[in-house]
C-alpha cells in the first residue's frame, strides 16, 4: 500500500528565512510519481511540481527547489528567502504507475511566514 | 480552458436531506477524482473514474454516498441522507491518463450539514 508522511504539522518562520518541508513516501511500485501542491488560505489546491521515480535530479524554480532521494524515499521541498505570500498548507502526494493511480496525499504542512 | 468547475461552492443543508455535488472536468481529461478534506482526516480519495468507469470506490465511506459519471464532461457525488459528520470540503479533480500527469483541482464545495 502506498503512504505519504509529512511529519511537520506546522512551521513558522520569519520572512526571508529558508524553510524545508519534509516528505517521506512508501510504495511497492518501481515506477511512481511524486507531486507537491499548495493550498493557500483561499482554499484551492495548486499544483507546484511533479517528479517521476526515474529522475532523481533536483529541480529549482525561482525560490523553490526540490530534493528527491530515492535511497531515503524522500521528496523534500525548500523555499528560499520565504515571503508572506508563501503562507499556505503544502501537500506532498504520490501516485503509482501500475498500482493505485489516484494521488495519495500526505497530511500537509502548514507554513506560516511572519513579516 | 476554465479548469475544473464544481458547483455549488457552498452548501448548507439539514441532516437527512439529499445533497448533490457537481463537477465538470477539464475537456480532454479522462480521469476524474472525488476527494474529501476534513481537519481530522486530511485529503482522502472517495472515488475515481477512468473513461467514465468507476475504478476505485474503496474510499466511499458508506452506502449513503454514491457517484456517477454519465459522460466525459460531468460527474455527480450524492449523499443521501446527509449527516453532520459529512460536513467537509469536497474536491473534484481531473487529469489525463498520461502516466506522468498531474491532477487539476476544482475550487471545492464546502458542505455543512446541520
Amino acid at each position: 500500500a502506498q503512504k505519504v508522511t509529512q511529519a511537520q504539522t506546522e512551521i513558522s518562520v520569519v520572512e526571508k528565512e529558508d524553510v524545508t518541508l519534509d516528505c517521506v513516501y512508501e510504495t511497492r511500485d518501481t515506477t511512481y510519481y511524486l507531486f507537491w501542491y499548495k493550498q493557500p488560505p483561499s482554499g484551492e489546491l495548486v499544483f507546484l511540481i511533479r517528479r517521476n521515480s526515474f529522475d532523481e535530479q533536483n529541480e529549482i524554480s525561482g525560490r523553490y527547489s526540490w530534493n528527491f532521494q530515492k535511497s531515503t524515499s524522500s521528496f523534500n521541498f525548500t523555499i528560499t528567502a520565504s515571503q508572506v505570500v508563501d503562507s499556505a498548507v503544502y501537500f506532498c502526494a504520490l501516485s503509482e504507475a501500475t498500482g493505485r493511480r489516484a494521488l495519495t496525499f500526505g497530511s500537509g504542512t502548514r507554513l506560516q511566514v511572519q513579516p | 480552458d476554465a479548469g475544473v468547475i464544481q458547483s455549488p461552492r457552498h452548501e448548507v443543508t439539514e441532516m437527512g436531506q439529499e445533497v448533490t455535488l457537481r463537477c465538470k472536468p477539464i475537456s480532454g481529461h479522462n480521469s476524474l477524482f472525488w476527494y474529501r478534506q476534513t481537519m481530522m482526516r486530511g485529503l482522502e480519495l472517495l472515488i475515481y473514474f477512468n473513461n467514465n468507469v468507476p475504478i476505485d470506490d474503496s474510499g466511499m465511506p458508506e452506502d449513503r454516498f454514491s457517484a456517477k459519471m454519465p459522460n466525459a464532461s460531468f460527474s455527480t457525488l450524492k449523499i443521501q441522507p446527509s449527516e453532520p459528520r459529512d460536513s467537509a470540503v469536497y474536491f473534484c479533480a481531473s487529469r489525463t491518463t498520461g502516466i506522468f500527469s498531474e491532477a487539476f483541482f476544482g475550487q471545492g464545495t464546502r458542505l455543512t450539514v446541520v
